[in-house]
Formats: C-alpha cells, sequence, structure tokens
C-alpha cells in the first residue's frame, strides 16, 4: 500500500513568490497535518484538517493557509515567502486505515523548500 | 508552554549494544506519546507509541518506557545494528493530532 506522498520533492524560490505543496494521505485516512522542519530541529506543528475542516493551527504566521478536498488530499499555501521559510514541509496523516489507533500520524518524504 | 527535550544531542555505541535514547517533557497534560525515526533526507517514520496510562510497551527489539511522575520517556533498542543510525524524536500530544516535537538524538552505530 502506498504511504503518504508529497509534491514536488524539491524547490526553490525566491523571496516574495508563493509557494503551493501538495499532499496525498494514506487510502482511508481522513486526517492530515503539515509541520515545518527547519534543519536540525524538530517538525514544528502547522495546520491540522480532519474531513475539510481545520482542527488546529500552530504559531505561524497568516502567509501560511491550508485546505483539504473531497478525496483528502491537502495543500499548503506560503505567500510572501521569507528566506527563514526554507525548511522540509513534511505532511502526516491520520486514521482509521486498518483499524488501528486513530492518533498514530504517518509522515511523507517531505518537500524540501528553498528560498533564495 | 509545551516543550519536549532531549537529554543527549548524540549517542554513539557498538553494533550489538543495547541503546537508551531519553527524553523529557514538561506538559503533564500530554496523553500519547511516540518516537520516530529519521534518516538523512526522509520522513519521520514511526517506531512505537505508548499512552500515559500505560509505562511500558514493547515492539520488535524495541521498548518505550514512560514514568509520568519526573516526565520522562525513554526508547531502548535492542542488539544495535548500523540501519539504527538516524536521528530520533520523541514526540506528545495533548490534542487532536498536534504533535509537539523535540530537538532529537542522532544515534552513530559503529560496526
Amino acid at each position: 500500500d502506498a504511504g503518504v506522498t508529497q509534491s514536488p520533492t524539491h524547490l526553490i524560490k525566491t523571496r516574495g513568490q508563493q509557494v503551493t505543496l501538495r499532499c496525498s494521505p494514506i487510502s482511508g485516512h481522513k486526517s492530515v497535518s503539515w509541520y515545518q522542519q527547519v534543519l536540525g530541529q524538530g517538525p514544528q506543528f502547522i495546520f491540522q484538517y480532519y474531513e475539510k475542516e481545520e482542527r488546529g493551527r500552530g504559531n505561524f504566521p497568516d502567509r501560511f493557509s491550508a485546505r483539504q478536498f473531497p478525496n483528502y488530499s491537502s495543500e499548503l499555501n506560503v505567500n510572501a515567502l521569507l528566506l527563514g521559510d526554507s525548511a522540509l514541509y513534511l505532511c502526516a496523516s491520520s486514521g482509521e486505515a486498518s483499524g488501528g489507533s486513530t492518533d498514530t500520524q504517518y509522515f511523507g518524504p517531505g518537500t524540501r523548500l528553498t528560498v533564495l | 508552554g509545551e516543550s519536549v527535550g532531549l537529554h543527549l544531542p548524540t549517542l554513539s555505541v557498538q553494533e550489538g549494544d543495547n541503546s537508551i535514547i531519553n527524553c523529557a517533557y514538561s506538559n503533564s497534560a500530554s496523553d500519547y506519546f511516540i518516537w520516530y525515526k529519521q534518516e538523512s533526507g526522509k520522513g519521520p517514520q514511526f517506531i512505537i507509541d505508548i499512552r500515559s496510562n500505560m509505562d511500558k510497551r514493547q515492539g520488535q527489539r524495541v521498548t518505550v518506557l514512560l514514568n509520568k511522575t519526573v516526565k520522562h520517556l525513554s526508547l531502548q533498542i535492542a542488539a544495535t545494528q548500523p540501519g539504527d543510525s538516524a536521528v530520533y524524536f520523541c514526540a506528545e500530544t495533548t490534542g487532536f493530532q498536534k504533535l509537539v516535537f523535540g530537538t532529537g538524538t542522532r544515534l552513530l552505530v559503529s560496526p
């Protein structure tokens, strides 16, 4: 079975530009969360969506937004990019895919964003 | 505020040794804890989890211990192998799906 998939793998943007990152959850999972991981640190929570509704938001500016589609895939948008937005953006999904815990989050490989 | 920290940033062991990675958390309301393994260039990989109503949970070659009295979490890896070399994160959650991660411990396994 396919795990969480993310696209693109790598992305290079310049300051002030906008970026859209995409995530497809594990089949059957209804919850998607986004995390930002700066080099050398642990992931930081950005958003969580469940059944297309925002369930949680981390301490990130309004330049960051997200949405979830009817097929449970998700997009993360970042406007007016800053150098400090350079990071690995991780998507995680959770849900009752095989009768296991609904709390366990499984991560995708991430999108490496570089802002020049 | 919420925080999850690790005592040792780097742990070096010999192949075949047992490894212990420690983690301290500050939010006594946290009710679910997870250990993730992250290899270079990859996303975090789920290793094992434990709920706050448990003290110990075992998986294949891994054991997680939870001490709520001192708010301490540990991951034990038996017979450590070179393939176990990675950064290990503990994470906690108090609410629906928001994980709070620490900065990580790098495990280096020498053959």
